[in-house]
Parts: structure tokens; C-alpha cells; sequence
């Protein structure tokens, strides 16, 4: 059964950082891995989609890897500023061919 | 920027009761998609929706739940007899097809709460 873990579970730095945030999953055997953002009582925001045959994502300060062989992906946020604060979802999809399968989250606080 | 609408935001029940949670997924999207998180907990897949039946479910959709795209724009999830532990966030998603390259955007999720 497929698991996925997000490390660490909270973080706070102060602005202009630059950060990683960690994803693993059990089974290598995934179709892809998205990553999103998930502001306090609000929906998921897909920030990047990373297929099983590529190795990276970047939009704008957001890098995401993806080793699937190791089962490990990271989020990287350069310059990081408050508005960056905010939960952090990675889900892989697995077994089913649309089932996206979640961690619990990496809370990230940016202060000024 | 075209997005996924649902909608009531927050809907409170009687244990017992049956719920319909609706959603409007992006227009030209043909893959539909329910998730749920409890609180404080991992968001949770239920079922994914295309061509007008269930392409997969989760053991947690049991015969208490069903979906329907009743008409050319909605997507609904029904509970028929909601138990206190369905109180959670449901989440609607959407994606233009399916398999490796298909990304998922949700809606802002539906508060349902079960007294």
C-alpha cells in the first residue's frame, strides 16, 4: 500500500530564505507527483506536476524534483517572503490511474 | 482563469439525514474527482468519475455514497445517511483527461458537519 510522508511537518524561517521541503512514497511505481498549497479552511492550489519519466519542475521561485527510484521528491522555494506561508501537500499517483494518494503536509510560516 | 466551483461552502446535518454536495468542474474538463479531509487529517481520495460512470473508489465509498453528473455541468456527491464520521472537508477535482500528465485542480471544498 502506498504511503506517503512529508518531513518536516512544520517549518518557520524568516523571509529570504530559501528552503526544501521533503516528500517520500513507498512505491516507486507512480504515474506522477503533483505538490500543492493549501491555505488555513481553503481548496488546493496544484503549484507543479512532475511525470514519472522527468526529473524536474520549476514555476517561477518553485523548483520540484522528483527521484522515483529512491521514492523522493523535493519542493524548493528560493527568496522565500510571508506570502509563502501556508501548507504544503504532496500526493502521488498510484495504482488507479487518477488516484492521488497524499502526505500529511509540511506547514510553512514565513516571517517577516 | 477557469476554476471548480462548489457549492454549499459549509453544510450542517442531522445524523441520518441525506446530503448533496455539488460541484462545477472546470468546462472543458472529462475526468471528475472526490477527496475528502478530515480534520487534522491527510486529504483522503473517494472516487473518480469519467464518461458517466465510476472509473475507481476507495473502500471508504460505500454504498452510503454515490455521484452523479446530472446534467452537462455539475458533478454531485451524495451521502444518504450521513454518520457524525463523515464530518469532514470534501473536495471536489477536476482534470482535462486522464493518466500521467493529467493535473488535478480542486475547488474550494465543501464544510460538511454532522451533528
Amino acid at each position: 500500500k502506498q504511503e506517503v510522508t512529508q518531513i518536516p511537518a512544520a517549518l518557520s524561517v524568516p523571509e529570504g530564505e530559501n528552503l526544501v521541503l521533503n516528500c517520500s512514497f513507498t512505491d516507486s511505481a507512480i504515474y506522477n507527483l503533483q505538490w500543492f498549497r493549501q491555505d488555513p479552511g481553503k481548496g488546493l492550489t496544484s503549484l507543479l506536476l512532475i511525470q514519472s519519466s522527468q526529473r524536474e519542475q520549476t514555476s517561477g521561485r518553485l523548483n520540484a524534483s522528483l527521484d522515483k527510484s529512491s521514492g523522493r521528491s523535493t519542493l524548493y522555494i528560493a527568496a522565500s517572503q510571508p506570502g509563502d506561508s501556508a501548507t504544503y501537500l504532496c500526493a502521488v499517483m498510484t495504482g488507479g490511474y487518477n488516484k492521488l494518494i497524499f502526505g500529511a503536509g509540511t506547514r510553512l510560516a514565513v516571517h517577516p | 482563469e477557469p476554476e471548480v466551483t462548489q457549492t454549499p461552502s459549509h453544510q450542517v446535518t442531522q445524523m441520518g439525514q441525506e446530503v448533496i454536495l455539488r460541484c462545477v468542474p472546470i468546462s472543458n474538463h472529462l475526468y471528475f474527482y472526490w477527496y475528502r479531509q478530515i480534520l487534522g487529517q491527510k486529504v483522503e481520495f473517494l472516487v473518480s468519475f469519467y464518461n458517466n460512470e465510476i472509473s475507481e473508489k476507495s473502500e471508504i465509498f460505500d454504498d452510503q455514497f454515490s455521484v452523479e453528473r446530472p446534467d452537462g455541468s455539475n458533478f454531485t456527491l451524495k451521502i444518504r445517511s450521513t454518520k457524525l464520521e463523515d464530518s469532514a472537508m470534501y473536495f471536489c477535482a477536476s482534470s482535462l483527461a486522464g493518466g500521467p500528465a493529467s493535473e488535478q485542480y480542486f475547488g474550494p471544498g465543501t464544510r460538511l458537519t454532522v451533528t
